[in-house]
C-alpha cells in the first residue's frame, strides 16, 4: 500500500530555534500534502494544505510565517516551525493521496514529536 | 455543535468481544467517510473508507454508513489485544483524498 515517510520522528529544540520537518510520499506522486497538528488526547487539527509548486494554503488562526511549507517536488513537502516557542510543542502529522487513483484516500505519515524547551 | 461527534471513551472489552464505534456529524455534504486506527505516538493508519451510505465489511471490520440518520459505525469482530489504540472516524466533502474532517477518536482497549 501507499506510505508516506515522515522525518524526524522526534525533535527537541531550543526556544527561538528553527525546526525542518520532512514528509515524503514513498511510492506514489502527491501533487497535494496535508499537515496536520495533534494536542495530547484531541483530534487531528488540519494547519495547512501543501501544494505542489504552489503557494500552500492555510487554515484560519494559523501562522504562515511561522510554519512555512514548502512542496518542491511531487514527493517531498516540508513544514519548518520557526522561531519555536514552547506553546509549538505538539505532534505533527503529515498525509498525502495518490494523485493516479481516482478516490484515493489520505495516507499518513508516522507523526512527528516536537517539544521545545 | 461539532462537525463531527466521537465519544472518546476510554472502552474496554475482554478478548473476543465484538466491539462497536460511532460518529455522529452535521453536515450532509459529507460524502467519503473513514476509520483510522492510531497507535500511541504514531501516525494514524487508514483501516476503512466508504462512499455514501452503505456497508463495507474487510475481515474483522465493518463500517456502516447512514446518511439520512448523520451516523457511521466501525464494527470490530473477535477484538484481540493488538486492536487496542484509538480510532478516529474521518469524512469530507468530495474526493477521499481530500483534507478531512475527524472526529476526537475513541480509545478502545482489549483485555486477554
Amino acid at each position: 500500500g501507499a506510505v508516506v515517510s515522515q522525518h524526524p520522528s522526534r525533535v527537541i529544540c531550543k526556544s527561538g530555534t528553527s525546526v525542518k520537518i520532512e514528509c515524503r510520499s514513498l511510492d506514489f506522486q502527491a501533487t497535494t500534502m496535508f499537515w496536520y497538528r495533534q494536542f495530547p488526547k484531541k483530534s487531528l487539527m488540519l494547519m495547512a494544505t501543501s501544494n505542489e509548486g504552489s503557494k500552500a494554503t492555510y487554515e484560519q488562526g494559523v501562522e504562515k510565517d511561522k510554519f512555512l511549507i514548502n512542496h518542491a517536488s511531487l514527493t517531498l513537502s516540508t513544514l519548518t516551525v520557526t522561531s519555536a516557542h514552547p506553546e509549538d510543542s505538539s505532534f505533527y502529522i503529515c498525509s498525502a493521496r495518490d494523485v493516479q487513483r481516482v478516490d484515493s484516500p489520505l495516507h499518513f505519515g508516522n507523526g512527528t514529536r516536537l517539544t521545545v524547551t | 455543535q461539532k462537525e463531527v461527534e466521537q465519544d472518546p471513551g476510554p472502552l474496554s472489552v475482554p478478548e473476543g468481544a465484538i466491539v462497536s464505534l460511532n460518529c455522529t456529524y452535521s453536515n450532509s455534504a459529507f460524502q467519503y467517510f473513514m476509520w483510522y486506527r492510531q497507535y500511541s505516538r504514531k501516525g494514524p493508519e487508514l483501516l476503512m473508507y466508504t462512499y455514501s451510505s452503505g456497508n463495507k465489511e474487510d475481515g474483522r471490520f465493518t463500517a456502516q454508513v447512514d446518511k439520512s440518520s448523520k451516523y457511521i459505525s466501525l464494527f470490530i469482530r473477535d477484538s484481540q489485544p493488538s486492536d487496542s489504540a484509538t480510532y478516529l472516524c474521518a469524512m469530507s466533502f468530495n474526493q477521499a483524498g481530500t483534507a478531512l474532517i475527524f472526529g476526537k477518536g475513541t480509545t478502545l482497549s482489549v483485555s486477554s
